[in-house]
């Protein structure tokens, strides 16, 4: 059983291209979740999506930053007109079910590098 | 929101020797969920331990254990007989049920093991 897949591993931009990182849950995890990783610190939520709904987008940048989660495919997180500051890593995670005591697993993440 | 204080940067230990991450949360939720996750160089999180708030007994596995004061809002991790490959970050993670399953997690500790 694969686990939580993301690609790219790594990716690279210049201000003002468009960033697009992608989620593959867990096979029979209709669950997923974003998390931003800035350099010396922790993992900070970003939204939580389950197929074809945002159920929370409270962390997300207001502008720039959209998340979707089709019916068919991986999770998307696009980051339009990137900056310098978008540089991080993202990662992703998933779970079977909501409610608090289901575990996370989390993908290898994104290291997304703005020039 | 919830924050998750991680007060030690940093912290070494001898190998085979016994070392206590301390973290500490804020919440006036009564139900809720602890996490320690490890992130090595590769950067992957690893889920290390979980823990019920409304369970009194302390979670164990193998190595791992903690040390739950719900209280005090105190939730350390220790390692015992610690090994070279438990070197990496720790993350202490607090997660509701309540805000949308979202974890909520502190600034990290970075674990030395010396030979």
């Amino acid at each position: 059983n694969a686990g939580v897949m993301q690609n790219p591993r790594h990716l690279v931009r210049r201000r003002g291209q468009e960033a697009r990182l992608r989620c593959s849950p867990m096979k029979g995890h209709s669950h997923v979740y974003w998390y931003r990783q800035l350099p010396e610190e922790g993992l900070k939520f970003m939204v939580y999506l389950q197929k074809e709904n945002i159920i929370d987008e409270s962390g997300m940048p207001k502008e720039r930053f959209s998340a979707e989660f089709p019916k068919e495919g991986p999770s998307i997180l696009r980051i339009q007109q990137v900056v310098r500051g978008d540089s991080a890593a993202y990662f992703c995670a998933s779970s079977p079910f909501s409610g608090g005591k289901e575990t996370q697993y989390f993908g290898p993440g994104t290291r997304l590098l703005v020039l | 929101a919830q924050t998750v204080t991680q007060s030690q940067p940093e912290m070494s230990v001898q190998e085979a020797e016994t070392v206590t991450l301390s973290c500490t949360y804020d919440t006036s939720e009564s139900d809720y969920y602890l996490f320690w996750y490890k992130q090595p160089p590769s950067r992957q999180m690893i889920l290390v331990i979980r823990q019920e708030a409304y369970k009194q007994q302390n979670a164990t596995e193998n190595r791992f254990s903690v040390n739950f004061q719900k209280a005090a809002k105190s939730f350390s991790l220790k390692i015992s007989d610690s090994q070279l490959g438990d070197a990496a970050m720790y993350f202490c993670a607090y997660r509701s049920p309540n805000t949308g399953n979202q974890f909520y997690f502190g600034t990290g500790t970075s674990l030395t093991v010396i030979p």
